[in-house]
């Protein structure tokens, strides 16, 4: 089984500022990467898949980079309404997709 | 607009059964391959089964693999989970998710939702 670890487990930003989050793959991935963001009470939405391509819908302001075991979401100015938790996902290790342990931005 | 909705969340003792159900709406439900991902409460998520768009191919996580069935009625554009010998462990909010890409060429990806139906396992 892949294990994705997320870090920082939170992060405290203001609006306006940038945000940076990792994702580490435990064996490399290729860029079979997702990820999702998921507000108190609400289902995960889907940001970006294949590491660097925005879903339907995404703001610009969100961007994915990364390959092998490094991966990297940005919120290049963070908005009121990003402040959620994100996940990763892999889809490499197929039938066993899974999932990172999440980081929550909060307001700082 | 796609919309998916799960229903047959219940409270359920150690060892019981249970079928979930999704019904789907707003695409072509045939043409993609459906998902269950679950979320203990206050946890993360994981990844628990997927269906191809014709039934054929079934995958399941080791944790449920032997206790949880996948099934679809395309005709009624409906999927289905028979959840059995229940554990403790099991209890969740559990979602249906739909394949970002169609066909054959499902990617593992899930770009739409439902909003989740509640097992709990409790004696």
């Amino acid at each position: 089984e892949i294990v994705l670890t997320q870090s920082p487990a939170t992060l405290s930003l203001s609006p306006g500022e940038r945000a940076t989050l990792s994702c580490r793959a435990s064996h490399s991935i290729s860029s079979y990467l997702a990820w999702y963001q998921q507000k108190p009470g609400q289902a995960p939405r889907l940001l970006i898949y294949d590491a660097s391509n925005r879903a339907t819908g995404i703001p610009a302001r969100f961007s994915g980079s990364g390959s092998g075991t490094d991966f990297t979401l940005t919120i290049s100015s963070l908005e009121p309404e990003d402040f959620a938790v994100y996940y990763c996902q892999q889809s490499s290790n197929w039938p066993q997709l899974t999932f990172g342990g999440g980081t929550k931005v909060e307001i700082k | 607009e796609v919309q998916l909705v799960e229903s047959g969340g219940v409270v359920v003792q150690p060892g019981g059964s249970l079928r979930l159900s999704c019904a789907a709406s707003g695409f072509t439900f045939d043409d993609y391959t459906m998902h269950w991902v679950r979320q203990a409460p206050g946890k993360g998520l994981e990844w628990v089964s997927l269906i191809s768009w014709d039934g054929v191919s079934i995958l399941y996580a080791d944790s449920v693999k032997g206790r949880f069935t996948i099934s679809r009625d395309n005709s009624k554009n409906s999927l289905f989970l028979q959840m059995n010998s229940l554990r403790t462990e099991d209890t969740a909010l559990y979602y249906c998710a739909k394949d970002r890409r169609a066909g054959g060429k499902a990617d593992f990806y899930f770009d739409h939702w439902g909003q989740g139906t509640l097992v709990t396992v409790s004696s």
